[in-house]
């Protein structure tokens, strides 16, 4: 695909259930991030993949909340126990990383999940 | 923590150039300056970055100070479609940089 897909584009669930949020950034991106924004409000940075390194998980608000990203590609965010305060939409970018400068390009958004915890 | 400032909303007349400032006081020498915009009910958009040289696109100029203490994001000609919110951020030039979004600036386009 020529952008960034991710899936479902709406979920509704029940509070207490465990919810995945699929995201496939641009073949060839090193680079995956997930946002968070709920309604009303800016982006809220939840967990940053680069390579092969440790991901930064310094944004994920609680042990709730958990990402992979299997074979450098394919990335999963899954929310346990969904609480109603989870509601909100999640995005996901990628971004590859320059031959000559070793920096990250500019990341490329999905159009989000939909995530409503009734 | 963010680092940047920019004001919460803003309007412009449909066909005027749009002109988007942001402060980032605290701006190191590693660290570039780029520009999203996310219209409603969509993920953002990248539109330009810069380090100290203004730059140019087919979407928009960025102009930073001297001191790279701040710099202005500019529409040259704005559309109903440029109403967006517009986000200004610093990342540093390693490939460890994370994107972290302010509250942005509304731009309200107005016909």
């Amino acid at each position: 695909g020529a952008g960034v897909s991710q899936s479902p584009s709406n979920k509704v669930t029940e509070k207490g259930k465990d919810v995945e949020l699929r995201c496939d950034p641009i073949s060839g991106h090193t680079a995956l991030y997930w946002y968070r924004q709920s309604l009303g409000q800016g982006l809220e940075f939840l967990i940053y993949f680069q390579g092969n390194s440790a991901p930064d998980k310094s944004g994920l608000p609680s042990d709730r909340f958990s990402a992979e990203r299997t074979g450098g590609s394919v990335s999963t965010l899954t929310i346990q126990r969904t609480q109603q305060e989870d509601s909100a939409v999640y995005l996901c970018a990628s971004s590859r990383i320059t031959g000559d400068t070793s920096m990250n390009t500019e990341a490329f958004f999905g159009q989000g999940t939909r995530l409503t915890v009734v | 923590d963010a680092k940047t400032t920019q004001p919460t909303s803003m309007d412009c007349a449909e066909g005027r150039a749009a002109n988007l400032p942001c402060n980032h006081s605290t701006i190191s020498g590693n660290e570039y300056v780029y520009w999203y915009r996310q219209i409603h009910s969509q993920g953002p958009q990248y539109i330009i970055h810069g380090l100290k040289n203004n730059e140019t696109n087919e979407m928009a100029s960025l102009i930073i100070t001297e001191d790279r203490k701040s710099s202005t994001l500019i529409l040259p000609h704005a559309t109903l479609r440029d109403t967006a919110v517009y986000y200004c951020i610093v990342r540093p030039s390693s490939n460890t940089g994370k994107l972290i979004f302010g509250q942005g600036t509304t731009l309200q386009v107005k016909p």
